[in-house]
């Protein structure tokens, strides 16, 4: 089956760097995907990832290991609006999002 | 960046009426529109995939004759809940993707929250 793993929740301070993990086995691979989620909002994208290596966009940057089905996202310079669920997915064979449940970043001042 | 919208952004209905959310792409053409609800504390739930002109793609366990979609146009489609009931009280959201064969992103509208008394 298709699966994708990502912690339940992280606790990080606020100025500070974290690391959320993503591991996945899925039917193809199209693309990882990153997707910010306020509470009782829609997810909005935050980055996308197709080939190795580590992309960068300001605070946020993420990276992609196809060989080994991991990504990371790394947030720096942590802010109390960085407050939210981060979620993983990966856009199947079929081009279909898999959506990992979400990890659930607590940033405390 | 490519804007999608929904309407409406909140519906309170009685049980028993049925329920129309429209998902809109303001600003390109999306040959393929993606319907999700969300549980609380959970992920995206995929319910349903419709292509402009062809019949929608259920999602096993989604009900396809509770949840119309049509997708008439290049830039709208349109989530019925029939008979709704308390247990259909949820957020929904729908997303729309331009290509295909091309790697792309998916674009989210803002989500509808529908409560079902």
């Amino acid at each position: 089956g298709q699966n994708i793993d990502q912690p339940t929740e992280m606790t990080a301070t606020e100025g500070a760097i974290v690391q959320i993990n993503c591991t996945y086995q899925t039917s193809g691979f199209n693309g990882l995907f990153w997707y910010q989620q306020h509470a009782g909002e829609a997810p909005t994208f935050l980055s996308y990832n197709v080939l190795d290596g580590l992309e960068e966009k300001g605070r946020f940057s993420s990276f992609l290991s196809r060989s080994k089905g991991y990504s990371y996202l790394l947030l720096k310079e942590l802010q109390m609006k960085d407050s939210a669920s981060y979620l993983c997915a990966v856009l199947d064979s079929n081009y279909q999002l898999i959506w990992g449940a979400g990890t659930k970043l607590i940033i405390k001042p | 960046g490519a804007v999608v919208s929904q309407h409406p952004s909140r519906v309170i209905c009685k049980s028993g009426t049925s329920v129309k959310i429209e998902c809109r792409s303001l600003d390109f053409q999306a040959t393929t529109m993606f319907w999700y609800r969300q549980f609380p504390k959970q992920s995206l739930m995929l319910m349903a995939t419709s292509n402009e002109g062809s019949k929608a793609t259920y999602e096993q366990g989604v009900e396809k004759d509770k949840f119309l979609i049509n997708h008439a146009s290049l830039t709208l489609s349109t989530l019925t809940v029939t008979s709704a009931h308390p247990e259909d009280s949820s957020f929904y959201i729908c997303s729309a993707r331009a290509g295909q064969g091309d790697i792309d992103e998916q674009f989210f509208g803002p989500g509808t929250r529908l409560t079902v008394l």
